[in-house]
């Protein structure tokens, strides 16, 4: 399968604890994005990368929350002293832009978290 | 005013009829806009992208793109049971795709 990899799939944590997902993107793919997607919601835009570099973050995006990109590859997502807010599904996507604007995001199939 | 608004939904049809999903967004300047599918518990899929104005067919889908009135619509047409999900618009802002909340469509049989 080439497509767009999470893992893990699921997590449940303790409030306090730090989580990190990982992304896999499809591999020609230079561009990798992170959204959040809460039950009844449409997926919202937290950060993303063009190769290695990290070119947005949105404002949502509290300083507990990191993203990296080592070598334009793989990404982890890591959130620091997790909140009962931060319960959601995250998603990863990459897509192949080679110029301004955005083309089709593939999205992974997501890592839900649960802070208990 | 959201960047991208969908009928809230839900959205019942009847197997066979055609199911019209509508969508606006407030952005003049965006370019490209597409249509995912998410099953429950699923990520979203890429159904549709469409770039110019007027209607663009695949298989029995349609959507329509009006950018004068900064409108999309998906159509479905011969709905099936295995179409009942939520359907999100999502329109090009630059660097990003932003997101409708999606509506719900049930297919019943």
């Amino acid at each position: 399968d080439t497509g767009v990899s999470q893992d893990p799939r699921h997590k449940i944590t303790k409030r306090g604890q730090n989580v990190t997902f990982r992304c896999d993107p499809i591999s020609e793919h230079n561009r990798l994005y992170w959204y959040r997607q809460t039950l009844g919601q449409g997926p919202e835009f937290l950060t993303y990368f063009q190769n290695e570099a990290q070119l947005e973050k949105s404002r949502l995006l509290s300083d507990r929350f990191s993203a990296e990109r080592p070598k334009g590859s793989f990404s982890t997502l890591e959130i620091q002293r997790t909140e009962q807010g931060d319960s959601a599904m995250y998603l990863c996507a990459s897509s192949f832009q080679d110029r301004g604007g955005t083309g089709e995001l593939f999205f992974g199939e997501g890592s839900r978290l649960t802070v208990l | 005013q959201k960047e991208v608004e969908q009928n809230s939904g839900p959205l019942s049809v009847p197997e066979g009829a055609i199911a019209s999903l509508n969508c606006t967004y407030s952005d003049r300047v965006s370019q490209s806009f597409f249509w995912y599918r998410q099953y429950s518990g699923k990520s979203p899929e890429l159904i549709m992208s469409i770039y110019s104005n007027g209607d663009k067919e695949d298989g029995r889908f349609t959507a329509q793109l009006n950018k004068a009135s900064q409108y999309v619509s998906l159509l479905i047409r011969d709905s099936q049971p295995s179409d009942s999900a939520t359907y999100l618009c999502a329109v090009n802002l630059g660097y990003k795709l932003s997101f409708g909340a999606g509506t719900t469509v049930t297919v019943r049989a």
